[in-house]
């Protein structure tokens, strides 16, 4: 089954203690990108990959780092984790051609920083 | 830059009848997709719809149709025969259609919450 996965769906964590939201793909797909979701504000992309090896920074890339040593996964990295980071995380992937290229979502993480 | 303004918070509509979210967008960019993607209370994104730009007919997936009007920037949903399964959070989204090697950032709306009554 084509799909995004992400894991922790769920993550208590407390202010400062590093975590890793993973992601992975398994369409083949170049493109890969982070979203965060907060109320009244829709989703916000935080970081994209074009492919391996290649990031760049979204709207809100503060706090937050991400690589791409290999095609199908994308993890996001909160070094230091603060409260105004507890949102709703989605992954999303893509093809990189020049069609229609509609992003494909993750199930999303609910993360809350104490 | 890409905004997209869905200026409807909350929607109600009775079952299977027909209901129309508003989405407007502004963009400097001459090619462009537009998107719609249903959330459920569950919280995962679902693709719903897309409409190219230059596509000269709207498109229409099942009871989901893209009412695309480009001189006035709109690109409404209209759902068809709501069914009570389709009470969700609705997002309007854009992108640029770029070329290889260019960025493809999504830009959402806030979103309409669509309640369908029995």
């Amino acid at each position: 089954e084509a799909q995004v996965t992400q894991n922790p769906r769920y993550l208590i964590t407390v202010t400062g203690k590093k975590l890793t939201v993973t992601c992975s793909q398994n369409m083949n797909h170049e493109y890969m990108s982070w979203y965060r979701q907060d109320p009244g504000l829709g989703l916000r992309q935080i970081y994209y990959s074009m492919n391996v090896e290649v990031t760049d920074k979204g709207d809100v890339p503060e706090g937050y780092k991400v690589s791409r040593k290999e095609k199908r996964n994308f993890p996001l990295i909160l070094e230091s984790p603060s409260p105004n980071q507890t949102s709703l995380y989605f992954c999303a992937s893509s093809l990189a051609g020049r069609g229609e290229e509609t992003q494909y979502f993750g199930p999303g993480t609910r993360l809350l920083v104490l | 830059a890409q905004k997209i303004t869905q200026t409807q918070p909350g929607m109600f509509v009775q079952e299977k009848e027909a209901v129309t979210l508003d989405c407007t967008y502004d963009t400097s960019d001459q090619s462009y997709g537009l998107f719609w993607y249903k959330q459920p209370s569950s919280g995962e994104m679902i693709f719903l719809i897309y409409q190219g730009s230059y596509d000269e007919q709207n498109a229409t997936e099942g009871r989901y149709s893209l009412n695309f009007q480009k001189a006035r920037k709109s690109a409404n949903l209209v759902i068809s025969a709501s069914q009570l399964g389709d009470s969700a959070m609705y997002f309007c989204a854009m992108s640029p259609r770029a070329s290889s090697g260019s960025a493809r950032q999504l830009t959402f709306g806030s979103g309409t919450q669509l309640t369908v009554l029995p």
